[in-house]
Order: structure tokens, then C-alpha cells, then sequence
């Protein structure tokens, strides 16, 4: 299978900053998605990243608020803007493989917004 | 709306012991895909075991096997011979329609698996 590389994998960062999570996979997948995972909770789709177009997002996810980019198959970036502490969570990059399409993911990016 | 349920925050199994995670779904397209994942303390997101809904057989992967009931829209996970590395969380999620067409993969709450030594 494929492997995703995320970065950074952890990072502190003050309230009304930005960030962007980079996420590198080492061969072509067609489809690509961020994922949020909240402390103690389940992973939550974020959006979905489309290569060469605006990504496609969920409800309650804006392009304001997690601009994402995938200018080719292999690489794709999620900003998380003006931060506060409910931002705090590890986002996770996943990339879809395989016969049966399942998803392979990064090993995620913590972050603590204070 | 799909949706994912998992209905036991948290299990506990003896060692060597055998335990079944639960997960309902719910569905209204007759193509869709169910997976497995688990996720130690590390936090990375180790995939398992898929089921496709129109599989005849349950899918077995190693000491992992998926208890596939249709009708019931059920797919619990079942693990044989349970060890120690076994502890994690583990994510039931499923898909609607045929992958590599955009379909995204929607995750239940989690199941806690603590295995007792």
C-alpha cells in the first residue's frame, strides 16, 4: 500500500494564527481526503480534495476556514485559518487504494491551539 | 444518510479470548462497502478488513473475521485469539456505491478494546 507523509506531525499555535498541514504520497491516488479527529471523538470528514479543482467540502466545513489545494495526484495541503482552541485536533490525510478502495491514512497532525 | 453505530464505547477481553465489536448501519443504496480500522494510542489509522455488500462470503483476514448479516445491516468485527497489542480503538465505517467514484468513507463513535493479561 501506499505511504502518506503529513507534516508537521504535531505543532502549538496561537489563537487567530493559520496553519498549513502538508501531505505527501508516495504514488498516484485518485482520491484524497482530510479528516479532523477531535480529543476522545471519531474522525470527521472534512473535505474532499479534488486534483486541479476547488475541494469538495461538508457540512458544517468551509473554504474560509479549511482552504485545502491538491495541485497534483500526489500532494495536497490543508490550511486551518484564524485558530482558535476548538481547532484543537489531529488532522489526518487519506489517500484511496486498492481493490477495494480503502483508505490508508497519514499518521496525522496534532495540533494545540492556546 | 448514511450513518454508523457503534454501540459499545468500550470492551474488555481476556487474553487468548475471542471478542466481537459491533457496528450497525444504515443505508439506502445497494452498493456500499464496509471496513475496519484500529487505531493504537500512536494514533496512526491501521486499516483491517473489508466488506463489500454484495460479498456471498464474510471476509476473513487473519485473526480478524467481519460477521456480515445483511439483512440485519450489521457487521461486527470479530477477534480470535485475542493479545496484548490487540488494545486500541477500533472504527467501523462504511462507503455508498463502488469506490474510485468519490464516494467518501464515513466512520462510527469508536470502540475501546482493552485486552486483559
Amino acid at each position: 500500500s501506499a505511504v502518506i507523509s503529513q507534516k508537521p506531525s504535531r505543532d502549538i499555535c496561537q489563537r487567530g494564527t493559520s496553519l498549513t498541514i502538508q501531505c505527501q504520497v508516495d504514488s498516484q491516488v485518485t482520491m484524497m481526503f482530510w479528516y479532523r479527529q477531535q480529543p476522545g471523538q471519531s474522525l470527521t470528514l472534512i473535505a474532499t480534495a479534488n486534483q486541479g479543482s476547488e475541494a469538495t467540502y461538508e457540512s458544517g466545513f468551509v473554504i474560509d476556514k479549511f482552504p485545502i489545494s491538491r495541485p497534483n495526484l500526489t500532494f495536497s495541503t490543508l490550511t486551518v485559518s484564524n485558530m482558535s482552541p476548538e481547532d484543537s485536533s489531529i488532522y489526518l490525510c487519506s489517500g484511496e487504494t486498492g481493490i477495494t478502495g480503502e483508505l490508508f491514512f497519514g499518521e496525522g497532525s496534532r495540533l494545540t491551539v492556546l | 444518510a448514511q450513518k454508523i453505530t457503534q454501540t459499545q464505547p468500550g470492551m474488555f477481553v481476556q487474553e487468548k479470548e475471542a471478542v466481537t465489536l459491533d457496528c450497525t448501519y444504515d443505508t439506502s443504496d445497494p452498493s456500499y462497502g464496509l471496513f475496519w480500522y484500529k487505531q493504537p494510542s500512536s494514533g496512526e489509522m491501521i486499516f483491517l478488513i473489508y466488506q463489500g455488500s454484495y460479498d456471498q462470503q464474510n471476509a476473513t483476514e487473519g485473526r480478524y473475521s467481519l460477521n456480515f448479516q445483511k439483512a440485519r445491516k450489521s457487521a461486527n468485527l470479530v477477534i480470535s485469539a485475542s493479545q496484548l497489542g490487540d488494545s486500541a480503538m477500533y472504527f467501523c465505517a462504511m462507503r455508498e456505491g463502488v469506490h474510485n467514484q468519490g464516494g467518501k468513507l464515513i466512520f462510527g463513535q469508536g470502540t475501546e478494546l482493552s485486552v486483559k493479561p
